[in-house]
């Protein structure tokens, strides 16, 4: 079983739609976990963290948290052009690594 | 620019030579990983480090790779005697402490095409 799963899309949302982004890991004493938004040919770039149960909202960006489900979500709202990417899941599990999901490829379509 | 650096960003070999890999944290972080992204695949961790230890290197093939973050100067990635399977893009990523916080904050990469 991998440690983190994720749909690996494509997902195409209209622009000014809500994309929602999910991201299950197996883990239950994970306690940290990202959300990273990588374009094609460049680095990943951390978009959100989130600790405990609930949301965090940033910007246009909320990050949902459920430990019990080993579940975790992106919402990204009015999504625009400029958000298609792929997004990668990002979970700490045992001492010390960091396990990617294989990213879910975001087109918005204007 | 206080970000993580790469250098080079692109590194071509010939099967059997060697690579080097470098990384230089952000300013503060005292705390290295690499990674290893194969096409249209995801990032696959190799090691972690601090200055002048190796903490976990689970993710390394056990010959031909090694790490290093000596006490002054980057990070190195070398790999030896490449194959062809090897070409890939390695990402270097720094975080300011080895907590269950951990963000990681990743470099622009280099590119490695073995001919």
């Amino acid at each position: 079983q991998k440690e983190v799963e994720q749909n690996s899309g494509p997902l195409s949302v209209p622009e000014g739609a809500i994309a929602s982004l999910n991201c299950t890991y197996s883990d239950r004493g994970s306690q940290s976990f990202f959300w990273y938004r990588q374009y094609s040919g460049k680095s990943p770039e951390l978009i959100m963290s989130i600790y405990s149960n609930g949301d965090k909202e940033d910007g246009r960006f909320t990050a949902q948290l459920n430990k019990a489900s080993q579940y975790v979500s992106l919402l990204i709202r009015d999504s625009q052009p400029s958000d298609s990417a792929t997004y990668l899941c990002a979970v700490v599990a045992g001492a010390n690594n960091l396990f990617f999901g294989t990213g879910t490829r975001l087109t918005v379509i204007p | 620019n206080a970000g993580v650096m790469q250098n080079p960003r692109h590194l071509v070999r010939r099967r059997g030579q060697e690579a080097r890999l470098r990384c230089s944290p952000m300013k503060g972080h005292s705390h290295v990983y690499w990674y290893r992204q194969l096409p249209e695949e995801g990032l696959k961790f190799m090691v972690y480090l601090q200055k002048e230890n190796i903490i976990d290197e689970s993710g390394m093939p056990k010959e031909r790779f090694s790490a290093e973050f000596p006490k002054e100067g980057p990070s190195i990635l070398r790999i030896q005697q490449v194959v062809r399977g090897d070409s890939a893009a390695y990402f270097c990523a720094s975080s300011l402490a080895g907590t269950l916080a951990r963000e990681q904050y990743f470099g622009p990469g280099t590119r490695l095409t073995v001919t």
